[in-house]
């Protein structure tokens, strides 16, 4: 099974700000077949990002996904109000499909 | 719109069972495989099972293998998972999603529509 570090565990934040999210692979993750998500309080998650790089329909372009191998990153321009969220990786490469633990981006 | 509505969550005594459903609408529902996804209180995302479109290939998480079972009537644009012998650590949201790509097979895919999802309590 392939385990996902997400770090770091809490990004404290201010709107406007831009904001770096790692996840890292315990084996090589072929073919790129990384997502993100966010998640708000009481909600249900939201894809982002597929492929590691490719957004999801009706995602802003401030959400970028990069990386290949074990490491990948999410990274968000410009903190707006409604992107102080959880972010979870996962990895769809090979059974069974892992999330990460998340990362909290929470208002500084 | 493009819609998956649970159903079927509740409390329910350990060793006991549980039968959720998901209403699909909005999209060729024949087109997708489906997945269950589960959320426990506080804690992180959890694949729990996927079918394919036609039924053919079936997928379940070890944790669940045995005791759950996923199926899908096409006709109603329903899915549905049978949990038999609940544990208290089955304890969790559980959240029917759609997979990004049409007539993926594996069991493997990212996930672009999600239900709001239905609360499963396991509690004596």
């Amino acid at each position: 099974e392939i385990v996902l570090t997400q770090y770091p565990g809490t990004l404290s934040l201010s709107p406007g700000e831009g904001a770096t999210l790692f996840c890292r692979a315990s084996q090589s993750v072929s073919s790129r077949s990384l997502a993100w998500y966010q998640q708000k309080p009481g909600q249900a998650p939201r894809l982002l990002i597929y492929g590691a790089s490719s957004r999801a329909t009706g995602i802003p372009d401030r959400f970028s996904g990069s990386g290949s191998g074990t490491d990948f990153i999410l990274t968000i321009s410009r903190l707006e109000p409604e992107d102080f969220a959880v972010y979870y990786c996962q990895q769809y490469a090979s059974s069974p499909q892992t999330f990460g633990q998340g990362t909290k981006v929470e208002i500084k | 719109e493009v819609q998956l509505v649970e159903s079927g969550g509740g409390l329910v005594k350990p060793g006991g069972s549980l039968r959720l459903s998901c209403a699909a609408s909005g999209f060729t529902f024949t087109s997708y495989s489906m997945n269950w996804v589960r959320q426990a209180p506080g804690k992180g995302l959890e694949w729990v099972s996927s079918i394919s479109s036609s039924s053919s290939y079936i997928y379940y998480a070890d944790s669940v293998k045995g005791r759950f079972s996923i199926s899908r009537d096409n006709a109603k644009n329903s899915l549905y998972l049978l949990m038999n012998s609940l544990r208290v650590e089955d304890t969790a949201v559980y959240y029917c999603v759609r997979d990004v790509k049409q007539l993926v097979l594996t069991g493997l895919d990212a996930f672009d529509i999600w239900g709001q999802g239905t609360m499963v309590t396991v509690s004596s």
